[in-house]
């Protein structure tokens, strides 16, 4: 069974309303890294923390954003929603020394904006 | 721009047929190649990776990968397929920064009992 936790499973936004999405870390991880996967396609990396900041970014607006605690959990922010935003947002917990060998990824959150 | 192309998007086939799902990369340098199973509603499932080394490798339940890098190709078999294995697979490169993965559109497999 899969460490990484997040929340909700599923939420329903308005167009031009802020969302946030939570993710707790496995055990032992010091990495979070988040992916937006829209229908029919793969995930695409949205940005990476570690150490509570941004350790890299994909090809993202900065209405994304992220926090990380102390404790490694994490949020995704999203400002301004657009109904293209509509997708699994899938967070990947692990340890910064060895890539993305050792993720482990939660379930994901379904959002839909309408 | 670094990219990873899945050759399939829908494979049909039926109990004991045997399964190759393509996946070329488009990156010069080292990288680091993985693929994930997506059960309907649940998380991604890391089936194999491919590092360094004999680039034939093998992975959880019966599935194994080629890595032949003058194709740039990292193509999933399986001799023999179940109903079970009907799921979406994800062919992934890393290819170092940031540790993140470069994701394929996936392959949705569809077993036939």
């Amino acid at each position: 069974e899969t460490g990484v936790t997040q929340s909700p499973t599923h939420l329903i936004k308005t167009r031009g309303q802020q969302v946030t999405l939570r993710c707790s870390s496995q055990s032992g991880h010091n990495t979070v890294s988040w992916y937006q996967q829209a229908l029919g396609q793969g995930p695409q990396f949205i940005f990476q923390y570690y150490r509570e900041e941004e350790n890299g970014r994909g090809n993202f607006p900065p209405r994304f954003s992220g926090l990380q605690f102390p404790n490694y959990s994490s949020e995704l922010n999203v400002n301004a929603l657009e109904l293209d935003d509509s997708a699994l947002y899938l967070c990947a917990s692990s340890l910064v020394d060895r890539g993305a060998d050792g993720y482990t990824f939660g379930s994901g959150t379904r959002l839909t904006v309408v | 721009a670094q990219s990873v192309s899945q050759h399939n998007h829908h494979v049909i086939l039926s109990e004991a047929a045997s399964l190759e799902l393509g996946c070329n990369y488009s990156y010069g340098g080292t990288v680091n190649l993985f693929w994930y199973v997506q059960y309907p509603g649940q998380h991604l499932q890391l089936l194999l990776k491919y590092f360094s080394g004999d680039p034939l490798v093998k992975g959880i339940k019966g599935f194994e990968a080629e890595f032949i890098k003058s194709k740039f190709s990292f193509n999933l078999r399986k001799p023999s397929v179940q109903w079970s294995d009907t799921a979406e697979y994800f062919c992934a490169a890393e290819t170092g920064g940031y540790n993140k993965l470069i994701f394929g559109a996936g392959t949705r497999l569809a077993v036939h009992p």
